[in-house]
């Protein structure tokens, strides 16, 4: 039972324009969320985190939003870059952050 | 600062042959993980650890061990390697503390199974 869902494998967007990637989880118990980002043959790395105490966080082109009644986060880039090709992991944790739980990835490709 | 250290990059093994994938962090974290991926789906959870002497299972631990006698090193042993295991492996530590602070990966163990 996937607990963590993100239901597009990927994603094709245009240099310059809005890149949205969502997640969905089932466990209401989860109360902290983050986004990585991986490239082939690295690790994934961190991008942005958010607390289930709010409803956006910024950082740069990155923001990421959550909708706790509906169970469901998105991750907003803009404007993208080439570079944000990549695979974006959506990752949730409960009970104050022991372990996460990591979505299967939607892989983004951003078009020059 | 070298962050979180995995050797060996690559392995390949036979079937029924044992090996220890090495993790290192230099970062003084309390929380480390072990996590697979497969092909085209997310990170699992093999192991943690909240510190040094304690460990726990994750999700899927079946085939696996581990041990954590310093807060530096987190080994993950496979005794009896199966094709099943075939996988890429991801160490990652974290500092801890309630509700806030992000996994710091390796770069990845390559391990193949025949």
């Amino acid at each position: 039972d996937q607990q963590v869902k993100q239901n597009s494998p990927s994603l094709s967007v245009q240099e310059g324009r809005i890149s949205i990637l969502n997640c969905d989880y089932t466990n209401s118990m989860f109360d902290y969320f983050l986004w990585y980002k991986k490239y082939p043959a690295e690790g994934p790395t961190f991008l942005i985190s958010i607390s289930s105490i709010k409803d956006k966080n910024e950082d740069g082109r990155f923001t990421v939003f959550l909708n706790k009644s509906a169970k469901h986060l998105s991750l907003h880039i803009v404007p993208s870059q080439p570079g944000d090709s990549a695979v974006y992991f959506c990752a949730a944790s409960g009970n104050y952050g022991q372990n996460f739980v990591f979505g299967p990835g939607t892989r983004l490709s951003v078009l020059p | 600062n070298a962050g979180v250290t995995q050797t060996p990059k690559f392995r390949i093994l036979k079937i029924g042959q044992s090996m220890t994938l090495q993790c290192a962090q230099d970062m003084n974290h309390n929380y480390m993980y072990w996590y697979r991926q497969d092909p085209g789906m997310g990170l699992k959870l093999i192991y943690y650890s909240v510190g040094a002497g304690i460990t726990d299972k994750g999700e899927v631990p079946n085939g696996y061990n581990v041990s954590r006698s310093t807060t530096e090193d987190f080994p993950l042993r496979l005794e009896l390697a199966a094709p099943s295991q075939t996988s890429v492996y991801f160490c990652a530590s974290r500092r801890g503390g309630v509700g806030t602070g992000e996994l710091f990966f390796g770069e990845g163990s390559r391990l193949t199974v025949l």
